[in-house]
């Protein structure tokens, strides 16, 4: 069966500092890989994505997310992470499986 | 242009009724998914719809079903509502059949009491 694992329920950062947030997924096809972002308030929103292709992919706002294949991961980062950035954030696979979610907190 | 849009916003039910849930896709997209996301957790897939019917169904019972109309827009009905399906009712579309990028409304606060 499909599953999303993102590893940590709740990460608090203080501005500049680096973000990797882990994602790992169990899925025995062609996967398509998304990474949502909910800002307090507003709704789900698509940071990148990945469908084939170059496993290093650019989203908004300066994020990124690397496609490893043998480690079944897709794990998101931002070199420097701003109070902006503070939301929730849902590792997708396909549009039917998504993680339980990370909540970012970044302390100005 | 408008986004996915969801009525009502809010919603108060009482345990055994049934509830309809609304959703107009973003301009141009024909395709309709629904999630269901209790406090805490990620979205969980309902069902899709494409071109008017069930296309796949995620882990839900019969008690949740759907419509989609000639227009793309689609509705979300529940019956029988117990406690437990108090929860934000999330609703994406997207263009043709699979699992292409969605864009997500506000959703629709139920609460069952």
């Amino acid at each position: 069966a499909q599953s999303v694992s993102q590893h940590n329920h709740h990460v608090i950062l203080s501005e500049a500092a680096s973000l990797e947030l882990g994602c790992n997924y169990s899925y025995g096809g062609t996967v398509n890989l998304f990474w949502y972002v909910q800002y307090p308030g507003q709704h789900l929103q698509l940071l990148l994505k990945y469908f084939s292709g170059d496993p290093l992919v650019k989203g908004i706002k300066g994020f990124e997310a690397e496609f490893i294949k043998s480690k079944f991961s897709f794990n998101l980062r931002k070199p420097s992470v701003q109070w902006s950035d503070t939301a929730e954030y849902f590792c997708a696979v396909t549009y039917m499986r998504f993680g339980a979610g990370t909540r970012l907190t970044v302390k100005p | 242009d408008a986004g996915v849009t969801q009525s009502p916003t809010h919603l108060i039910k009482t345990r055994g009724q049934q509830v309809t849930l609304r959703c107009s896709p973003k301009s141009g997209h024909d395709t309709v998914s629904w999630y269901q996301q209790a406090l805490g957790q990620g979205p969980q897939f309902i069902f899709q719809y494409y071109e008017e019917e069930e296309r796949q169904r995620g882990n839900f019972p019969d008690r949740f079903s759907g419509h989609q109309f000639p227009n793309y827009s689609s509705e979300l009905n529940v019956n029988a509502l117990l406690l437990g399906d108090s929860a934000l009712y999330l609703c994406a579309s997207s263009t043709g059949q699979g699992g292409r990028e969605a864009f997500f409304g506000q959703g629709t606060r139920l609460t069952v009491v």
